[in-house]
């Protein structure tokens, strides 16, 4: 079973338009989040959730909007989708602690690409 | 605020020797954690080791061993007896009193046959 999962895997779409990314995570962490990976291979965190609670919420547009149904799920909508949203899209989960059982566990990615 | 840096974009490395990727971080936290990341061609994000800042002894997880320098706030990686499959790109990352995981831009390593 994969641990942590994402939805759909490949993504494209016209600016514009709305779109949406699934995941959910078997683990039975407390901790979810959203990551932003450029062109360049790096990394943002975008938001993170702990039980439900939006606990990071980093310099987003608001065309972005996380949304935590229950702890095992982190979804994210994008409104009105532009060129600069192309990018894979990470989900992860952990048990929120900086111990060694804190690391991130990924999903696969999620790569949107806006014409 | 907490900050990584990885100074090499890039590193090469000939099959079966040794090689050291370097991480500098900054953060005003007592404790936190530090962890190395490698992402295949494939694109998955697999978690390869973690030192605890309070830990006294290096970590290590097989092939990869963490050279921790505290007061110089670095945490190389060491891959041992590097194969074709070491291939990739290697971040290191660090957690500190919140739960952000901040990345660093990451070293492309190319295993040389």
């Amino acid at each position: 079973d994969t641990a942590v999962s994402q939805t759909p895997k490949y993504l494209v779409t016209q600016m514009g338009n709305d779109k949406s990314i699934k995941c959910e995570q078997n683990l039975g962490h407390d901790t979810m989040y959203w990551y932003k990976q450029d062109s360049k291979k790096f990394l943002k965190i975008m938001f993170s959730y702990n039980n439900k609670e939006l606990i990071i919420n980093e310099t987003v547009p608001n065309r972005f909007s996380p949304k935590s149904p229950d702890k095992a799920h982190l979804n994210l909508h994008i409104n009105s989708l532009e060129l600069g949203d192309s990018a894979v899209y990470f989900c992860a989960s952990s048990r929120g602690t900086i111990r060694k059982t804190g690391e991130l566990f990924f999903g696969e990615g999620s790569r949107l690409t806006v014409l | 605020a907490q900050k990584i840096t990885q100074t090499q974009p890039g590193m090469f490395v000939q099959e079966k020797e040794a090689v050291t990727l370097d991480c500098t971080y900054d953060t005003s936290d007592q404790s936190y954690g530090l962890f190395w990341y490698k992402q295949p061609s494939s694109g998955e994000m697999i978690f390869l080791i973690y030192q605890g800042s309070y830990d006294e002894q290096n970590a290590t997880e097989g092939r990869y061993s963490l050279n921790f320098q505290k007061a110089r706030k670095s945490a190389n990686l060491v891959i041992s007896a590097s194969q074709l499959g070491d291939s990739a790109m290697y971040f290191c990352a660090m957690r500190g009193s919140n739960y952000k995981l901040t990345f660093g831009k990451g070293t492309l390593l190319t295993v040389n046959p």
